[in-house]
């Protein structure tokens, strides 16, 4: 069974500052890799997601990630963090014998500083 | 395009009743659809997959009987919790897929048990 871990539950970043969000996963073969965001009280937004090919995947509001596969990891980046990227960011793992089941991690609270 | 919705966003109810939460694709078909739960400053619980026409897959631990979850159609499906406690309230949300691997989340339904 697939899993995900987000080593960081909090992060606070100043405005204007750059931002990496670790995510590692353990699974047998090349999974599939979401990045969410979360603002309180609402659902989950889709950032970008990792199937194949090229592994640095460009997604909205500006940020990125990259599959590591020797690493296990699929970091997101932001070059310079706006006080409204504030909120929770959810890293998730699929797999094709997972029945279109998600694995999230547990999340990443982020906070901006102005 | 990817959007889904749910309805109600937030409701109140008193402890022995049962609600009814809708979740829709709204521009697209969705043959699986999840229910998912999520406690205050936690990461997502699948509740169940729900598939067009079939009955629905519930994770364990998660009382069949308690959230009762119908896919009639490929743009639609409820979760009715029955007989809603104290300890049902919670963040309801829901996801479809589109392609298989992706999902796209609704805003939630938060419930309160009185």
């Amino acid at each position: 069974a697939q899993s995900v871990t987000q080593p960081d539950i909090h992060i606070t970043v100043s405005e204007g500052a750059s931002l990496e969000l670790r995510c590692n996963y353990s699974y047998g073969a090349t999974p599939y890799l979401f990045w969410y965001v979360q603002s309180p009280g609402q659902g989950l937004q889709l950032l970008l997601k990792y199937f194949s090919g090229d592994t640095l995947v460009q997604g909205i509001k500006g940020f990125e990630a990259e599959f590591k596969r020797s690493q296990s990891s699929f970091n997101l980046r932001k070059p310079s963090v706006h006080w409204s990227d504030a909120a929770e960011y959810f890293c998730a793992v699929g797999a094709n014998n997972a029945g279109n089941m998600l694995t999230f991690g547990g999340g990443t609270r982020l906070m901006v500083k102005p | 395009g990817a959007v889904v919705s749910q309805h109600p966003s937030w409701v109140i109810c008193k402890s022995g009743t049962s609600v009814k939460i809708e979740c829709r694709s709204l521009d697209f078909q969705a043959t699986t659809m999840f229910w998912y739960r999520q406690f205050p400053k936690q990461s997502l619980m699948l509740m169940a997959t729900s598939n067009e026409g079939s009955k629905a897959t519930y994770e364990q631990g998660v009382e069949k009987d308690k959230f009762l979850i119908n896919h009639a159609s490929l743009t639609l499906s409820t979760l009715t919790v029955t007989s809603a406690h104290p300890e049902d309230s919670s963040f309801y949300i829901c996801s479809a897929t589109v392609d298989g691997k992706t999902q796209y989340f609704g805003p939630g339904t938060r419930l309160l048990v009185l």
